[in-house]
């Protein structure tokens, strides 16, 4: 699995677009870039995933580079309830669910 | 939306005893994942089941641990003599398909306790 590289915390001002960006130079052809969070130590919760193609879903927006060496989780209008540890996971598809987390980011979100 | 049920949420023993967490997988899912994450730390993937056998585990997962799928529709892990070490969040998973997709969901977790 690719090694990925995340910021250990980030802020953001509630209302306002989170960016989180995730390096991941080393990425095969064939491997997912797949984003999580973690809320106060709850189980993880899917966000979003993508193979080469930005992706959109009710949650977030995930906007791969052409090279695919980086990617970046947009959370459009950040809650309070968005505080959270969010992880950036590249792995092969059939491989998804074996893998470990890394460090993720801490994104709080202020008032 | 579908949820992953752990029980218990939290559980004490002490050293050497053996423990069983409970999960209710979501019912058409067919894959089956036990993580654990020590205080402070990351989640750590320890087994995947399918087909009422384990696919893949970790190193994590010794001869200690054991899963089973008893009745199609609980998915248990078991620590047979609990080590102070064993102490962490435990989450259970399932997904519909191999990997994750978007369709894998995460229980709340049990934390267990060795005292």
């Amino acid at each position: 699995d690719a090694k990925t590289t995340q910021p250990p915390s980030m802020d953001c001002a509630e209302g306002r677009a989170a960016n989180l960006p995730c390096n991941h130079s080393t990425i095969s052809g064939n491997e997912y870039v797949y984003w999580y969070r973690q809320i106060h130590s709850q189980g993880p919760q899917y966000i979003i995933h993508g193979l080469k193609n930005n992706e959109t879903n009710e949650m977030a927006s995930l906007i791969i580079t052409e090279d695919r060496k980086s990617s970046t989780l947009i959370l459009p209008h950040a809650t309070l309830r968005d505080t959270a540890v969010y992880y950036c996971i590249v792995i092969l598809g059939t491989n998804a669910g074996k893998s470990t987390f890394g460090d993720g980011t801490t994104l709080t979100v202020k008032p | 939306e579908p949820e992953v049920t752990q029980t218990p949420s939290h559980q004490v023993t002490q050293m050497g005893q053996e423990v069983i967490l409970r999960c209710v997988p979501i019912s058409n899912h067919l894959y089956f994942y036990w993580y654990r994450q020590i205080l402070g730390q990351k989640v750590e993937f320890l087994v995947s089941f399918y087909n009422n056998e384990i696919s893949e585990k970790s190193e994590i997962f010794d001869d200690q641990f054991s899963v089973e799928r008893p009745d199609g529709s609980n998915f248990t892990l078991k620590i047979r003599s609990t080590k102070l070490e064993d102490s962490a969040m435990y989450f259970c998973a399932s997904s519909p398909t191999l990997g994750w997709g978007a369709e894998a969901f995460f229980g709340q977790g049990t934390r267990l306790t060795v005292v």
